[in-house]
């Protein structure tokens, strides 16, 4: 069964930093983009950054960029977000996602989600 | 950056009814559009790809069409399972950015 499970979460002070993880099972991990995806309380979905397979190319969204970093290990199956200097507005649930099961550009339409986990910037 | 804008924000409708949900793009993407649906505390569920694909096991009721700067969504006949937010998404580029959502309530 494909799964992607993400930890990390937590409350943390503005400013502060946090790591994020999401692990893989079911399927080959290391080909696959992987993305985190999220969304504040109340809110839409926003796409904050994505993951070559390899690990070679990232990309980030304005709203993250040079503060969070999206890195991945291909032998633990395990994707990473290390977010730093961290802010009120970036709460929200973190969704780690790719495009598994269609064919097409891997930049979208992403057909496997995690549960999320929940991060909290608050004094 | 291309930008997506949904319309209505919200709609609400009756069971059975015919529902319609439009996705406009700053500029022109192709047929690089998905739309999810999202039930309220669950996880973003992909409905279609490519514009008008349907993801496997999606009802049937569902369809999309559209390409270039214009899409929708439709759903034939609404059922009470379909109270839901829907959100369109294009990833013709980087960033593959989201509609704002749609929330769809039963009359």
């Amino acid at each position: 069964e494909v799964q992607l499970v993400e930890s990390g979460g937590g409350l943390v002070q503005p400013g502060g930093s946090l790591r994020l993880s999401c692990a893989a099972s079911g399927f080959t991990f290391s080909t696959y983009n992987m993305n985190w995806v999220r969304q504040a309380p109340g809110k839409g979905l926003e796409w904050v950054a994505v993951i070559s397979g390899s690990g070679d190319n990232t990309n980030y969204a304005d709203s993250v960029k040079g503060r969070f970093t999206i890195s991945r290990d291909n032998s633990k199956s395990t994707l990473h977000l290390q977010m730093n200097s961290l802010r009120a507005e970036d709460t929200a649930v973190y969704y780690c996602a790719s495009r598994y099961y269609s064919s097409g550009s891997s930049l979208g339409a992403f057909d496997i989600w995690g549960q999320g986990t929940m991060v909290t910037v608050s004094s | 950056d291309i930008q997506m804008t949904q319309s209505p924000s919200s709609l609400s409708a009756s069971v059975g009814d015919r529902v319609t949900i439009t996705c406009r793009a700053s500029q022109g993407i192709s047929n690089y559009l998905a739309w999810y649906q999202q039930k309220p505390g669950k996880v973003p569920k992909l409905l279609i790809y490519a514009a008008s694909t349907l993801q496997s096991g999606v009802p049937s009721r569902f369809s999309g069409s559209g390409s270039g700067t214009d899409f929708t969504l439709t759903i034939s006949s609404l059922q009470p399972e379909d109270v839901a937010t829907y959100y369109c998404q294009k990833y013709y580029s980087a960033p593959p950015t989201f509609g704002q959502g749609t929330k769809v309530e039963i009359k």
